[in-house]
């Protein structure tokens, strides 16, 4: 069964600390996505690659996020430094868009990141 | 700006009640919509989606939605509910347009009561 591989699935940080998450996404998948999970705010995209290249990052804080797909493979969500506020469950997600056509996303298992 | 919104926040029914949960979407032009169901502690999983066709769609679980293009709505429904399908359900939507990404409702906590 082909699934997104996230990786670590749980951490602890303390406050300061860069954390860094990572995504295999689906073989075949030109897509991935980065949302992130609160109570408070709900699902939010916080960015997005098609076909390695990032289209939109605006949901992301760009001071201390940065998100990158180094290759097909492997995407990588980074804080510096982590603060509690980023304390949040981060899925990846990846999917086939053809022709800008949208097409079944698979989500993760998710990061559950706690910033302490 | 594009959007899907969910207007039941928390739904409580009892076991072998219907099961109806809202959907609405802000666009006009073409769009992909799913459901997808995330169990307590879990990851987000497929229930159904329609892209085109029969407007009425069949998921897993026994779910269904029916999409009706002049009330921009999709929503989920399941003739009789089980204790197993307490859990989150959003409603997404994939526009061919703008941010192009899915967009996702606010969620709808469904709690099923034995």
């Amino acid at each position: 069964d082909a699934r997104v591989t996230q990786t670590p699935r749980h951490k602890v940080t303390e406050m300061g600390q860069e954390v860094t998450m990572r995504c295999q996404p689906i073989l075949g998948h030109n897509t991935v996505f980065w949302y992130r999970q609160t109570m408070m705010q709900g699902l939010e995209l916080l960015a997005y690659f098609r076909n390695r290249a990032p289209l939109d990052d605006s949901g992301m804080p760009k001071d201390r996020f940065s998100a990158e797909m180094p290759d097909a493979t492997l995407a990588t969500l980074k804080i510096q430094p982590s603060e509690p506020r980023d304390s949040a469950v981060y899925f990846c997600a990846s999917g086939l868009v053809i022709g800008g056509r949208g097409n079944t996303i698979y989500f993760g298992e998710g990061s559950w990141l706690t910033v302490v | 700006a594009q959007s899907v919104s969910q207007h039941n926040h928390h739904v409580i029914l009892s076991e072998a009640a219907s099961l109806e949960l809202g959907c609405n979407y802000s666009y006009g032009g073409t769009v992909n919509l799913f459901w997808y169901v995330q169990y307590p502690g879990q990851h987000l999983q497929l229930l159904l989606k329609y892209f085109s066709g029969d407007p009425l769609v069949k998921g897993i679980k026994g779910f269904e939605a029916e999409f009706i293009k002049s009330k921009f709505s999709f929503n989920l429904r399941k003739p009789s509910v089980q204790w197993s399908d307490t859990a989150e359900y959003f409603c997404a939507g994939y526009m061919d347009t703008g941010r192009r990404a899915l967009t996702f409702g606010s969620g709808t906590r469904l709690q099923v009561q034995p």
